[in-house]
């Protein structure tokens, strides 16, 4: 079965210093990898995705995520982070069973400190 | 702004009573998906629909029906709902298939609170 972890819940950053948010994927193929952002009262907005090609994928908003096979991980990353960035972040994978669907992660709320 | 819109926001209903949930996509796509966001969970997928077809039930109750009339709209209708199913639904869009690597794209949601 293919899932994705967020091993943290919560992340704190001070203003300007560089921020990641982790994840780790477990699929028997090839995985197709999201991040989404959620900030408060809202929905879910696209940050990037990894599908094929380089392992360093650039989104939105100054985001990237590396795309590591050996550690199954796809990282959220950002070199200098912004109060504006807080918010929940998600993880997400393809559903490999044939279902039209990608499988969530529980989420990390990332607070960046003035 | 999303291309994918929602209404209401917010609606408080009681068990008895039918209320819907409307979805509206602005994006030209072709797959429409009803998500459930409940506190401390994962999303939960509960229907997609492709060209105006379900392909997906993610065994959900009864109590939910989906209506589809064409590839931009998608309704969520509810009756006789229970307190637990207060959540945030989430309306998405996408071109085609995930396989292809295309991007679910999420609306603002719409939050059901049930007395």
């Amino acid at each position: 079965a293919q899932s994705v972890a967020q091993p943290e819940d919560q992340v704190n950053v001070a203003e300007g210093n560089p921020l990641t948010v982790k994840c780790t994927y477990s699929v028997s193929g090839n995985p197709y990898l999201f991040w989404y952002v959620q900030y408060p009262n809202r929905g879910l907005q696209f940050l990037l995705k990894y599908i094929t090609g380089d392992n360093l994928v650039k989104g939105s908003y100054g985001f990237e995520a590396e795309f590591n096979k050996s550690q199954t991980s796809f990282h959220l990353k950002k070199p200098s982070a912004l109060v504006s960035d807080s918010a929940l972040y998600f993880c997400a994978v393809r559903d490999l069973t044939g279902a039209n669907n990608l499988f969530f992660g529980t989420g990390t709320r990332l607070t960046v400190i003035p | 702004e999303t291309g994918v819109t929602q209404t209401p926001r917010h609606l408080v209903m009681g068990m008895t009573n039918k209320k819907s949930l409307k979805c509206e996509q602005h994006l030209g796509h072709n797959a429409m998906y009803w998500y459930k966001q409940s506190a401390k969970k994962p999303l939960e997928l509960m229907f997609v629909y492709n060209f105006k077809e379900q392909t997906e039930n993610n065994s959900v109750p009864s109590r939910f029906s989906p209506e589809c009339p064409n590839s931009s709209h998608l309704f969520l209708h509810l009756h006789t709902l229970q307190p637990e199913d207060s959540a945030l639904y989430l309306c998405a869009s996408s071109q085609g298939d995930i396989d292809y690597g295309n991007t679910i794209y999420f609306g603002e949601g719409s939050w059901l609170t049930v007395v």
